[in-house]
């Protein structure tokens, strides 16, 4: 299967240290995106990359949260000292360009627990 | 302002029953893309359908069919003889073609179908 792959599927840290999650897209697309939901929400936008470059953040990211996509392929996202309000569900998602109205295709994403 | 607002916050049917799922935006783009996902317990949101603000016309597959109305600035969903294996939550989601990228999505509509 060659959907986005997204790991840890789940994280449980102690608030202050940091996580970092990964994610692989569908391998021909160039667009790549971060967002993040709690229960019983819709997910919210992070953040998203065309290849390497990081074209937009929401003001959702914190400077603790850093998202990087170093070859254009797979992306990072790191939280650093992590606080409780960080306890949700990170999902990648993938496309070509959405501006071409192509779809978006979401990751299983991952669980993060701050205890 | 960009929002999407999907009224109904669980909706619990008995399976073979016709239900329709509410999807209300707003928006000033005048391009735009809405997509509805279906998203169950495991979490990965999975695509169900695009549509594009010019394009209006109303679509059918399978037991789905959605239908939109720039009117009423509406993209409602409807599941016809619903299953069991329909129980999940659903999201609309308004895509903008300007200023950057930008997704909106909905709070969800959680959909339980009893045998």
């Amino acid at each position: 299967d060659t959907g986005v792959s997204q790991n840890p599927r789940h994280k449980i840290t102690k608030r202050g240290q940091n996580v970092t999650f990964r994610c692989d897209p569908i391998s021909e697309h160039n667009r790549l995106y971060w967002y993040r939901q709690t229960l019983g929400q819709g997910p919210e936008f992070l953040t998203y990359f065309q290849n390497e470059a990081q074209l937009e953040k929401s003001r959702l990211l914190s400077d603790r949260f850093s998202a990087e996509r170093p070859k254009g392929s797979f992306s990072t996202l790191e939280i650093q000292r992590t606080e409780q309000g960080d306890s949700a569900m990170y999902l990648c998602a993938s496309s070509l360009t959405v501006n071409s109205g192509n779809t978006i295709y979401f990751g299983e994403g991952s669980w993060l627990t701050v205890v | 302002a960009q929002k999407v607002t999907q009224a109904q916050t669980e909706i619990s049917v008995v399976e073979k029953e016709d239900v329709t799922l509410d999807c209300v935006y707003e928006t000033r783009d005048t391009t735009y893309y809405l997509f509805w996902y279906k998203q169950p317990p495991s979490g990965e949101l999975v695509f169900l359908i695009r549509r594009n603000s010019f394009d209006e016309q109303n679509e059918i597959s399978g037991r789905y069919s959605w239908n939109f109305q720039k009117s009423t600035s509406s993209f409602n969903f409807t599941i016809t003889a619903s299953q069991v294996v329909d129980s999940a939550v659903y999201f609309c989601a308004l895509i903008l073609n300007t200023g950057g990228f930008k997704t909106i999505f909905g709070a969800g509509t959680r959909l339980f179908v009893k045998a």
